[in-house]
């Protein structure tokens, strides 16, 4: 597609259960990020994909938190054992570039999964 | 952390008004961006400015960045009611985006 592609848009959830959220970059784009964004605030960092490798993972809240990235291309965020302040939206991110130390590209943003837990 | 950070954290102002939002990052950046965000919708890329610039201008926008201070700062010129959103910025490597600036522009 031509932009950051993010499944579901929105997903309500009772507590306890397990959800996934998934993003499909663009095209050739090496680098993904995802964030979290609670009413209101601002973006939380999650964790950074370059390739299939994630170099940064120091913002996963908990062990309950988990991201995959296959084939380069999709990726996957996985919340086990949802809880209500999991209830957020997620945001996938990708770009052309994004080499630790230096990124001089810009990120392409889809638009978000919202994530309820009841 | 290379966190940005925005202020004020939120901003009235008139159509056809200036808008001005700051950004301080704490560490050596090679290049700081600005986006916007729309309510409840992904963010936007507005304009990049590189740590050898001291300013930039795209359209409407004007970009300053010193990096003695290690401060950037957005003006938004003529403002308009569709310019109402979320500003952020964001330091190299785009992991740590600031709390933004919440623009609200009356018609």
């Amino acid at each position: 597609g031509a932009g950051v592609s993010q499944s579901p848009s929105n997903k309500v959830t009772e507590k306890g259960k397990d959800v996934e959220l998934r993003c499909d970059p663009i095209s050739g784009h090496t680098a993904l990020y995802w964030y979290r964004q609670r009413l209101g605030q601002g973006l939380e960092f999650l964790i950074y994909f370059q390739g299939n490798s994630a170099p940064d993972k120091s913002g996963l809240p908990s062990d309950r938190f988990s991201a995959e990235r296959t084939g380069g291309s999709v990726s996957t965020l996985t919340i086990q054992r949802t809880q209500q302040e999991d209830s957020a939206v997620y945001l996938c991110a990708s770009s052309l570039v994004g080499l630790a130390g230096v990124n001089t590209g810009e990120l392409f943003f889809g638009e978000g999964s919202r994530l309820t837990v009841l | 952390s290379q966190q940005g950070e925005e202020d004020p954290q939120a901003l009235s102002i008139q159509e056809g008004e200036n808008a001005t939002m700051n950004c301080s990052y704490k560490t050596s950046i090679n290049n700081l961006q600005w986006y916007r965000q729309n309510s409840g919708r992904g963010l936007v890329h507005l304009i990049l400015i590189r740590s050898n610039e001291r300013e930039k201008h795209s359209g409407r926008l004007r970009v300053t960045l010193d990096t003695s201070k290690k401060s950037s700062s957005l003006l938004i010129t003529a403002s308009r009611a569709a310019d109402t959103a979320s500003y952020f910025c964001a330091t190299e490597n785009q992991f740590y985006f600031g709390t933004g600036t919440s623009l609200t522009v009356i018609p």
